[in-house]
């Protein structure tokens, strides 16, 4: 079975900040590792996403994480906040072994909120 | 815009009852993927669906049931409905659905209230 394990429900940085989400992950197969980000009244979309090829994967709206298999984490970051960052970012985790095909299994999500 | 429609956006019904929602994915995609996202369960996969065919089940309650048709298009049916039934309903779809690679894109949801 895997699972994932996002640390912090609610995270507030300052516009300008470091943003740093973290996401630990569990899994007994190679794992495929997802960031997606789910602004109000709306569905999810994707950030990033990790499927073996480098560990370090840059996104949309300049964030990045890092694929750490030894910390089996995949935490994300981006240097610098701004306003419209704010929203509900989810890590989640499949893999191509077994019955998972796609399916995905969510963190409960941490809420970012920027203040100016 | 994800490309992936859902309808209806809100649906407001008693308990007991069954509704059907609707998800159209994105063209050319083969997968259809549903997901419920709750206050206590959190975003849980129910079920997907390959070019008509089941490939995946989740936490899929017997009390609901999936089909994808020959255009694609899927249906989730829920019946017997249960306060805890209410959440939001994701659908999502990618291209195929073999592997996990596959990005999906989800569209916008359904909102059920069961009151």
């Amino acid at each position: 079975a895997q699972s994932v394990t996002q640390l912090g429900s609610h995270v507030s940085v300052s516009e300008g900040a470091l943003v740093l989400l973290r996401c630990n992950y569990s899994s007994s197969v190679p794992p495929y590792l997802f960031w997606y980000v789910q602004y109000p009244n709306q569905g999810l979309q994707l950030l990033l996403k990790y499927t073996s090829a480098a560990t370090l994967v840059k996104g949309i709206n300049g964030f990045e994480a890092e694929f750490k298999k030894s910390e089996t984490s995949f935490h994300l970051t981006k240097p610098s906040a701004h306003m419209s960052d704010a929203a509900e970012y989810f890590c989640a985790v499949t893999s191509a072994g077994g019955t998972s095909y796609g399916k995905l299994t969510f963190g409960q999500g941490t809420i970012l909120t920027v203040h100016p | 815009d994800s490309g992936v429609t859902q309808t209806p956006k809100h649906l407001i019904t008693a308990t007991g009852q069954r509704v059907t929602l609707r998800c159209s994915p994105r063209s050319g995609d083969l997968s259809v993927y549903w997901y419920q996202q709750s206050l206590d369960q959190g975003l849980q996969f129910l079920i997907q669906y390959y070019n008509g065919e089941e490939r995946a089940k989740g936490n899929i309650l017997e009390r609901f049931s999936a089909q994808q048709f020959p255009d694609l298009h899927s249906e989730l049916n829920l019946s017997s409905l249960e306060l805890g039934d209410s959440a939001l309903y994701f659908c999502a779809s990618s291209v195929g659905g073999t592997s996990g690679t596959d990005t999906q894109y989800f569209g916008p949801g359904t909102r059920l209230t069961v009151l």
